[in-house]
């Protein structure tokens, strides 16, 4: 299974944009990135996913490296509603099933 | 449309005791994951349906836990007895996951059963 490396936390300010990254170097060829969200006291939910290119939607964008070893999650206008627990994971190909690590906790100050 | 359902949001009982929880997956999702929650770390997989068969469960106790998926809807977990690293959230999710091994399945969760194990 592929390992991903996310920071432990960030901090943002409000209505400011935010660069979350993910490290997954040994990512298979077929597996693409998916992005789910946790908020506090909540189940986690879906943000995004890709393969090769970029991909936006309308909670955030995705920018996805051309060798494919790295992403980032990026927020165009942090909310308070935003503070969550952001996990990257590889899925959908030779990974079969979502396999969580710790993510990154995200921190909105007003 | 409604989202998935989980009860009870928490439970707390004491260890050697027998604890159920019950999920009711998105209506027309075909698969079903249970996954357990260890404060401080991101969710891990117990057990994957695929309507009511058992497609995963490679990381499930099966000494001591145990999960059924009746006529391919609703499902319920269980564990007995409880030990105290049992204490976690237990997270029920579905996606429609038809079989077909589509990447790009969206897995939809509830918001949780709390145990705590005393």
């Amino acid at each position: 299974d592929a390992k991903t490396t996310q920071p432990n936390s960030m901090e943002s300010n409000e209505e400011e944009p935010v660069h979350l990254p993910c490290n997954h170097s040994t990512i298979s060829g077929t597996d693409y990135i998916h992005w789910y969200r946790q908020l506090p006291s909540q189940g986690p939910e879906y943000v995004i996913h890709g393969l090769t290119s970029n991909v936006n939607n309308r909670m955030a964008s995705l920018a996805i490296a051309e060798d494919r070893k790295s992403s980032t999650l990026i927020l165009h206008r942090a909310t308070l509603r935003d503070a969550a627990v952001y996990y990257c994971i590889p899925y959908g190909g030779a990974t079969n099933k979502l396999i969580f690590g710790t993510g990154t906790l995200l921190a909105v100050q007003p | 449309e409604a989202g998935v359902a989980q009860s009870p949001r928490y439970k707390i009982i004491e260890k050697r005791q027998s604890v159920a929880f019950w999920c009711n997956p998105i209506s027309g999702h075909a698969t079903l994951y249970w996954y357990q929650q260890i404060l401080g770390q991101g969710p891990k997989l117990l057990i994957q349906f695929q309507n009511n068969g058992v497609v995963d469960d490679s990381q499930l106790p099966k000494d001591r836990f145990s999960a059924e998926r009746l006529k391919g809807v609703d499902s319920t977990l269980k564990i007995q007895p409880a030990k105290l690293e049992d204490s976690a959230v237990y997270l029920c999710a579905s996606s429609l996951d038809m079989g077909t091994g589509l990447s790009t399945d969206t897995q939809y969760f509830g918001p949780g059963t709390r145990l705590t194990v005393l």
